[in-house]
């Protein structure tokens, strides 16, 4: 089973922000957060991930609380392209150490 | 450079064929993971290889489905007396080293069975 949370759709107007919670609440000291995007049919897109600092590359920032039971993907100027599904992912540990469990996700719609 | 490629893109079997799915993964990439996903749900974990050892079988949904990565590079994934709950996509991925998560998909085989 997925270890986190999202909702399952969101709605964000073309040029702002959007910004995506999960949670992970059962989050353990060694595992990181991922986050996936998947546009229509195409395969899922790597976008960033973290273990407790914040992160920012070109695509997006993440940020994670400091006790590490949720964090945000945040998208600083929206457009259409990047309407998508989002997944949140915890990477397993011990002997799911590489398995990559990808839950529902949520739905970003960038609305014009 | 190239990308991972996945053969054939689409494929229409009858129920009870064996099919075979090919996944490509980028030069180099030590770990191959594979994916189903029914339309509107994240992919599901099936298996995966670090070079050419099979790590984890556990998200193969049975015993007509089966994988191997025999020289570390190319992997088959391959289905046996296929049924019409089989249908789905499915997809490859790699990741230049075991435990780096950004993993690189493929475009994905979608698979009919009739």
């Amino acid at each position: 089973d997925a270890k986190t949370t999202q909702p399952p759709s969101m709605d964000c107007a073309e040029g702002r922000a959007a910004n995506l919670p999960c949670n992970h609440s059962t989050i353990s000291g060694n595992e990181y957060v991922y986050w996936y995007r998947q546009i229509h049919s195409q395969g899922p897109q790597y976008i960033i991930h973290g273990l407790k600092n914040n992160e920012t590359n070109e695509m997006a920032s993440l940020i994670i609380t400091e006790d590490r039971k949720s964090s945000t993907l945040i998208l600083p100027h929206a457009t259409l392209r990047d309407t998508a599904v989002y997944y949140c992912i915890v990477r397993g540990s011990g002997t799911s150490y590489d398995k990559v469990i990808f839950g529902p996700g949520t739905s970003l719609s960038v609305i014009p | 450079g190239a990308g991972v490629s996945q053969s054939p893109r689409y494929k229409v079997t009858k129920r009870g064929q064996d099919v075979a799915l090919r996944c490509d993964p980028i030069s180099g990439h030590v770990s191959l993971y594979w994916y189903r996903q029914a339309l509107g749900q994240g992919p599901e974990f099936l298996t995966y290889f670090n070079y050419e050892a099979q790590q984890d079988k556990s998200g193969l949904p049975n015993d007509r489905f089966s994988a191997e990565r025999p020289e570390g590079s190319i992997s088959t994934l391959t289905i046996q007396r296929t049924e019409q709950r089989d249908s789905a996509m499915y997809r490859c991925a790699s990741s230049p080293d075991r435990g780096m998560h950004e993993q690189y998909f493929g475009p994905g085989t979608r698979l009919t069975v009739t």
